[in-house]
């Protein structure tokens, strides 16, 4: 099976401007987590998305938001950039066969966007 | 709520020397518990993940942990370090939701 994948690996973009990225889970998995990470902050839950619904949220600003398609892909924006962007964006699947908390969760390359 | 502390965000051993990373948890619910390693450039791969079914859980690359409730640590194990495994080391808590709660990692490095 092949693994999540994610889309772009690498971004530079300037304040000011938005992003989406895009992951794609593995195959069967319905539900997709998001995550930042920040040599500051560390690894930092931003929401998951299970059937195309928002389950969980982390705390974050609004300019942050995703979505889900019916294929199970997602999607994140950022909107308005800032400096403090500067991350790496890890997206992770899981089956969600045995309730949810007990799932793993398989994360993908990541994509490393650069604020300049 | 939950959380997870890791004690050390630098552990040195050498080639052959046991690897021991700490990790103390906290949680009102009966937890979910993960290590995940993170080489340089990647993502998160899974080592192992404790579901209450057994308190010494084996993972990949011969890595083990185990559960220790009267003491709330999960601490991660392996006999004999390679240089392979130097690579940065989260431990994670789930409790009854499904975002995962990071450390905020260790480093091991490897000597030869």
């Amino acid at each position: 099976k092949a693994g999540v994948t994610q889309t772009p690996r690498y971004l530079i973009k300037t304040r000011g401007q938005q992003v989406t990225l895009s992951c794609s889970p593995i195959s069967g998995h319905r539900s997709v987590s998001w995550y930042q990470q920040t040599p500051g902050q560390g690894l930092q839950f931003l929401f998951e998305y299970f059937s195309e619904t928002q389950r969980n949220k982390g705390n974050f600003p609004g300019r942050f938001s995703g979505r889900q398609f019916s294929n199970s892909r997602s999607e994140m924006n950022v909107s308005t950039l800032e400096l403090g962007d500067s991350a790496l964006y890890l997206c992770a699947s899981s089956s969600r066969t045995s309730g949810g908390a007990a799932d793993t969760q398989y994360f993908g390359p990541g994509t490393r966007l650069t604020v300049l | 709520a939950q959380s997870v502390t890791q004690l050390g965000s630098h552990v040195s051993v050498s080639e052959g020397a046991l690897v021991l990373l700490r990790c103390n948890y906290s949680s009102s619910v009966p937890p979910y518990l993960f290590w995940y390693v993170q080489y340089p450039n990647q993502g998160l791969q899974l080592l192992l993940k404790y579901t209450s079914a057994a308190t010494l859980v084996k993972g990949i690359n011969g890595f083990e942990a185990e559960f220790k409730k009267s003491e709330t640590s999960f601490h991660l194990t392996k006999p004999s370090a390679h240089m392979r495994d130097a690579a940065e080391y989260f431990c994670a808590v789930k409790g009854n939701t499904d975002k995962l709660i990071f450390g905020t990692g260790t480093r091991l490095q490897v000597f030869p």
